[in-house]
C-alpha cells in the first residue's frame, strides 16, 4: 500500500462547478497535510494546509481532514479553466522530522 | 525576485558525464530537499539538509550526491549521469520553526542521452 494515495485521473468537471479531490494516508499518526498544484511543468505550489479534523476555507478552496478515517479532500468551488492542473497530496508523519510523502496527484481538467 | 532559484533550468548531457545542479533561496529558511519527479512517479525525495552541517539521504540517493555551501545554497550531483536519471528536479525549502510547509524552486529539467 502506497503510503499517500490518490486518485491519478483525469477527473473532469464542468466551468463553475464544484471539484471534489480526495486523499487517503496509510500513516495513522501523521500530523500534517498539505495540498500543492501542479501546473504542467512547472513546479508545486502550495495552495492548502490543514493540521486539524474539520474543514479550512481559503477563498474557493476548502480542505477537509478526518484522521479517523484517514482521508483529506481538497474543494474547488466554482471551478475555473486556470484549475485545470495535477493536484497533489503531501502528508508529514510524526517522527519524520521535516520530510513529507507526496501523493503521485490528480489530474484535473475544468471544461468550458 | 522568485525565493527559490534553481539553475540551469534546462540541460541535455551524455551518459557519463558530471553534472551539478544549484539551488539558492532567499526565504531564510534552514532546511532544503532535492526531489526528482518521473510521470506517474510523483516527487522522490533524493537528499535533505536542515542545515550546513546536516545531510541526509532520501528514498533514492544512489548515483546522486549533494553540497550545502551555505544556508542559502544546496547542490545537487549527479557523478556519472546515466539515462534513467532522465527527469525533472526540484529543490524546495522549509523553516524549522515553521509548518513544515515547503516550497520548491522551478525546477531543472534534465536529459540524459
Amino acid at each position: 500500500q502506497k503510503e499517500v494515495e490518490q486518485n491519478s485521473g483525469p477527473l473532469s468537471v464542468p466551468e463553475g462547478a464544484i471539484a471534489s479531490l480526495n486523499c487517503t494516508y496509510s500513516d495513522r499518526v501523521s500530523q500534517s497535510f498539505f495540498w500543492y498544484r501542479q501546473y504542467s511543468g512547472k513546479s508545486p505550489e502550495l495552495i492548502m494546509s490543514i493540521y486539524s479534523n474539520g474543514d479550512k476555507e481559503d477563498g474557493r478552496f476548502t480542505a477537509q481532514l478526518n484522521k479517523a478515517s484517514q482521508y483529506v479532500s481538497l474543494l474547488i468551488r466554482d471551478s475555473q479553466p486556470s484549475d485545470s492542473a495535477t493536484y497533489l497530496c503531501a502528508v508529514k508523519s510524526v517522527g519524520s522530522a521535516s520530510k513529507i510523502i507526496f501523493g503521485s496527484g490528480t489530474r484535473l481538467s475544468i471544461r468550458p | 525576485d522568485a525565493d527559490v532559484t534553481q539553475t540551469p533550468r534546462n540541460r541535455i548531457t551524455k551518459t557519463g558525464k558530471r553534472i551539478m545542479l544549484e539551488c539558492s533561496q532567499t526565504k531564510g529558511h534552514d532546511r532544503m530537499y532535492w526531489y526528482r519527479q518521473d510521470p506517474g512517479l510523483g516527487l522522490r525525495l533524493i537528499y535533505y539538509s536542515f542545515d550546513v552541517k546536516d545531510i541526509n539521504k532520501g528514498e533514492i540517493s544512489d548515483g546522486y550526491s549533494v553540497s550545502r555551501q551555505a544556508q542559502a545554497k544546496f547542490s545537487l550531483s549527479l557523478e556519472s549521469a546515466i539515462p534513467n536519471q532522465t527527469a525533472l528536479y526540484f529543490c524546495a525549502t522549509s523553516s524549522s520553526s515553521g509548518s513544515y510547509e515547503q516550497y520548491f524552486g522551478p525546477g531543472t529539467r534534465l536529459t540524459v542521452t
